[in-house]
């Protein structure tokens, strides 16, 4: 059973282009969550996605920044006009639904550069 | 106020030593409680879960205390590859499955 997968590991974007992130959750798990880690600090949470739908985003920024989990496929993160204040480590989750105790498993991370 | 607080440390010591962190949740209602472990640059990784009853595993203890709704993690012997980021994590009460992260401890164990 492969583990969350995202790609790329690493981005790099000049100022202005759009940055793409996916993420492949594990096997059976329908929850999906973004988090983002700026150097030297803790996870911020951005939203929170099951299959088509937006659950949460009270993390993200109300501007440049989107989400989605369609039916089929992986998890997109997208970031519009990127800013070198966008550069960080960007982590996904997944999750399985319903039962107590339910951790997340965490992908890699996509490590994005603005230059 | 935030949903989880952690003291961000670092907490430096020697090994062997014993060392304990404490977190703190703003939402009584909460269930599910964890901690993680990160590595510099690394993806975070479920240490153990916390249970009512408090778990061991190993030289790695946990406790709930649901009154003053705080979490502890204890740390026994401290090893050189103990040093990491220690995440403190609480799950929502609600159908969303929402998880809540510290920000975040750090531990560096000194030879």
């Amino acid at each position: 059973n492969a583990g969350v997968m995202q790609n790329p590991r690493h981005l790099v974007r000049r100022r202005g282009q759009e940055a793409r992130l996916r993420c492949s959750p594990m096997k059976g798990h329908s929850h999906v969550y973004w988090y983002r880690q700026l150097p030297e600090e803790g996870l911020k949470f951005m939203v929170y996605l099951q299959k088509e739908n937006i659950i949460d985003e009270s993390g993200m920024p109300k501007e440049r920044f989107s989400a989605e989990f369609p039916k089929e496929g992986p998890s997109i993160l997208r970031i519009q006009q990127v800013v070198r204040g966008d550069s960080a480590a960007y982590f996904c989750a997944s999750s399985p639904t319903g039962v107590d105790y339910n951790e997340q498993f965490f992908g890699p991370g996509t490590r994005l550069t603005v230059l | 106020r935030k949903e989880v607080e952690q003291d961000p440390g670092p907490f430096n010591v020697p090994e062997g030593a014993t060392v304990a962190f404490n977190c703190t949740y703003s939402n009584s209602a909460s269930q599910s409680f964890f901690w993680y472990r990160q590595d510099c640059r690394k993806e975070p990784k479920l240490l153990m879960s916390v249970y009512s009853s408090g778990n061991e595993d190993g030289r790695f203890t946990a406790q709930l205390n649901r009154a003053s709704q705080y979490i502890s993690l204890l740390i026994r012997d401290s090893k050189l590859s103990d040093s990491a980021t220690y995440l403190c994590v609480v799950k929502g009460t609600n159908n969303f499955n929402k998880f809540y992260f510290g920000s975040g401890t750090k531990l560096n164990v000194k030879p």
